[in-house]
């Protein structure tokens, strides 16, 4: 069974203080794995797609990485508005796209 | 571009009332889906339409029908609402089904069940 794993549940920074979210995964022969970013009362955003190990991407002050295992979003020195939930997500393909239950972010100035 | 849209945004309902919520996208997507987010439990798959005039049932679709009204509209019943139905509601959509294609979301329903 495929299975998502997001730690910590939630993590408060400072402004500025840089830090990673992780996202680990169980599933057969990967074909995607997914970011997005959920802010209250919203529907989540799109942020990435990694398709394989040692891929990453970037955009602003966000950097997601991918291993064989386990999936990073770092982000680096953070602003207030970068508080949200973020949602790892994983397919091996067909309909299944197995999501973590997130990461609650809140940054402080 | 409005990309997913979803109505109504909020919804009251006694237990064994019945109600559809409904779900279009602009993106000349093939495949649209309908998920339930619940605290602790992750966003959960209820039905899909790998594409039009196709449903398939997700991990938790008892309780539930759907329709996909055209390549636009993908629509969710509640026959007779449960307690247990209280959640939030969100529907997708994507190119197509697998593949590694992108999932984007529309902006929630949130439902009650008294």
């Amino acid at each position: 069974e495929d299975q998502v794993t997001q730690s910590p549940e939630a993590l408060r920074l400072q402004e500025g203080e840089s830090s990673s979210l992780n996202c680990s995964y169980t599933v057969s022969g990967l074909r995607g794995l997914f970011w997005y970013r959920q802010d209250p009362g919203k529907g989540p955003e799109f942020l990435f797609t990694l398709y394989s190990a040692g891929e990453e991407k970037e955009k602003e002050r966000l950097k997601a990485t991918l291993t064989k295992k386990e999936s990073f979003l770092h982000i680096t020195a953070p602003k207030p508005e970068d508080s949200a939930t973020y949602l790892c997500a994983a397919t091996g393909g067909g309909n299944k796209l197995t999501f973590g239950t997130g990461t609650q972010l809140k940054v402080e100035l | 571009n409005a990309g997913v849209t979803q109505t109504p945004k909020f919804q009251v309902l006694k237990t064994g009332q019945s109600m559809t919520l409904q779900c279009a996208q602009d993106m000349n997507h093939n495949s649209m889906y309908w998920y339930r987010q619940d605290p602790g439990m992750g966003l959960r798959l209820i039905y899909y339409s790998a594409s039009e005039g196709t449903t398939d049932k997700g991990e938790v679709p008892n309780g539930y029908n759907v329709s996909r009204l055209n390549k636009r509209e993908f629509s969710l019943r509640l026959e007779s609402a449960a307690p247990s139905q209280t959640s939030v509601y969100f529907c997708a959509s994507s190119e197509a089904p697998g593949y590694g294609n992108t999932i984007y979301f529309g902006e929630g329903s949130w439902l009650t069940v008294v």
